[in-house]
């Protein structure tokens, strides 16, 4: 049964650092990775979507890598802004078209 | 990215009323759809998978006949929540993944508050 960690839980910075979040997971045959945003009471917002023969993908700010070996997602957030405050989920899918299984995300805070 | 579409963002209801959640998919058509629950805290918790024109399958320990899906068009999948109870009071999220396109687009969720 797949399972996804992320740690830490919750992450403070002073703006303009760059941080690294992370993700892990347990069966390393997925199919692809997907970090998502989720701002306080809203949905989700797909930040970055890496397919299982992909080592890593980037998009503005944000790199995030997949080592499918170890088990092991990273998210890259350079010059973080105070406005990158959010909860950040990492989500596995088994198979194209399957379900995707969620870490318990990383709550984070950037102080102005 | 493709567009999800979730309705109502918050609803209140009295005790023993049903509700209903509509997820729509507006620029593509969506064989599968997701329905989740979230926690306050916490991270999401797959409820269902909704395949269209066919019968919804449950994760384990979720009650069908409490929370009803039906997927009747490839834009549309619907959740009801039959005779709510507070304990059922949570944040619904839909996802929906277009055939082929494996990214999943998340509704904006919906908050039910049973009083």
């Amino acid at each position: 049964k797949q399972e996804v960690t992320q740690i830490p839980a919750a992450l403070s910075v002073p703006e303009g650092e760059n941080l690294v979040l992370n993700c892990s997971f347990t069966d390393s045959a997925i199919y692809n990775l997907q970090w998502f945003r989720q701002d306080p009471g809203k949905g989700l917002t797909s930040l970055l979507l890496i397919q299982s023969s992909q080592r890593e993908q980037t998009s503005g700010r944000l790199n995030a890598s997949l080592d499918k070996s170890s088990g092991r997602s990273t998210l890259y957030i350079a010059a973080s802004q105070p406005g990158d405050s959010a909860t950040y989920l990492c989500a596995v899918r088994g198979t194209q078209g399957g379900k995707l299984i969620f870490g318990q995300g990383t709550e984070l805070s950037v102080k102005p | 990215g493709a567009v999800v579409s979730q309705h109502p963002s918050r609803v209140i209801c009295k005790s023993g009323t049903s509700v209903k959640i509509e997820c729509r998919s507006l620029d593509f058509q969506a064989t599968t759809m997701f329905w989740y629950r979230q926690f306050p805290k916490q991270s999401l918790m797959l409820m269902a998978t909704s395949n269209e024109g066919s019968k919804a399958t449950y994760e384990q320990g979720v009650e069908k006949d409490k929370f009803l899906i039906n997927h009747a068009s490839l834009t549309l999948s619907t959740l009801t929540v039959t005779s709510a109870h507070p304990e059922d009071s949570s944040f619904y999220i839909c996802s929906a993944s277009s055939p082929g396109n494996t990214e999943a687009f998340f509704g904006q969720g919906t908050r039910l508050t049973v009083v």
